[in-house]
């Protein structure tokens, strides 16, 4: 049981390049979401998916385009990277978004846009 | 705006006393808390939580404190040990999760 995975673990990109940051977990867990982490301003919520088929915005989207085709994925796509990008990103899942259910972590994405 | 917010941004004590960190929120329809720790270079790690219809949370050393009518969030570790050193984020729910900045505690031997 690999919990959450993300890959890269470290990525450079140049301002314009697009990429995808990978997320995947094996516990059959129907949320998941993707988190940056900035100096000062904790982690904030940009996407995230209740199921299959199913996403929707968090408290900072723009910039960034997700998809849920499986339970398993849950990828994260830069389409046109740009400086304030540069973060760190977490991925996290949870067996349902009930207000019970403790999310669980990837070890997380640095990103730097240059 | 910041619905969430941790005042302190570092926090150190000494081994075997008590940690205190506190966390501060405004929107008065989360109906759940919960505390994370993070080790550096690693993912948060949930520790403990506290539904709204509840004041006070226990497990082993961490105990979560829930003032309602002050919206305020407290973690008290007792004892601190120097493992504890790491930083603490505070969330809360309500359809989503709001985190907190952060606190980094530091257990001194």
């Amino acid at each position: 049981n690999a919990g959450v995975t993300q890959t890269p673990k470290f990525q450079v990109l140049k301002t314009g390049q697009s990429m995808t940051l990978q997320c995947a977990q094996d516990m059959n867990h129907e949320y998941m979401s993707w988190y940056r982490q900035d100096p000062g301003m904790g982690l904030r919520l940009i996407h995230y998916s209740v199921g299959a088929g199913i996403t929707d915005q968090g408290e900072v989207p723009n910039g960034y385009n997700v998809s849920r085709s499986t339970t398993e994925d849950f990828p994260l796509r830069l389409l046109s990277a740009a400086p304030s990008q540069t973060s760190v990103y977490f991925c996290a899942s949870s067996y349902s978004p009930g207000a019970g259910e403790t999310q669980y972590f990837g070890p997380g994405t640095r990103l730097l846009v240059l | 705006d910041q619905q969430v917010k941790q005042n302190s941004p570092s926090l150190s004590v000494q081994e075997g006393r008590i940690s205190i960190l506190n966390c501060d929120y405004t929107n008065s329809m989360f109906d759940y808390f919960l505390w994370y720790k993070k080790y550096p270079a690693e993912g948060p790690t949930f520790l403990i939580s506290i539904s709204s219809i509840k004041d006070k949370n226990e497990d082993g050393r961490f105990t979560v404190f829930l003032n309602k009518s002050a919206k305020h969030l407290s973690l008290h570790i007792v004892p601190s040990q120097p493992g504890d050193s790491a930083v603490y984020f505070c969330a809360a729910k309500v359809e989503q999760f709001y985190f907190g900045t952060g606190t980094s505690l530091t257990v001194i031997p």
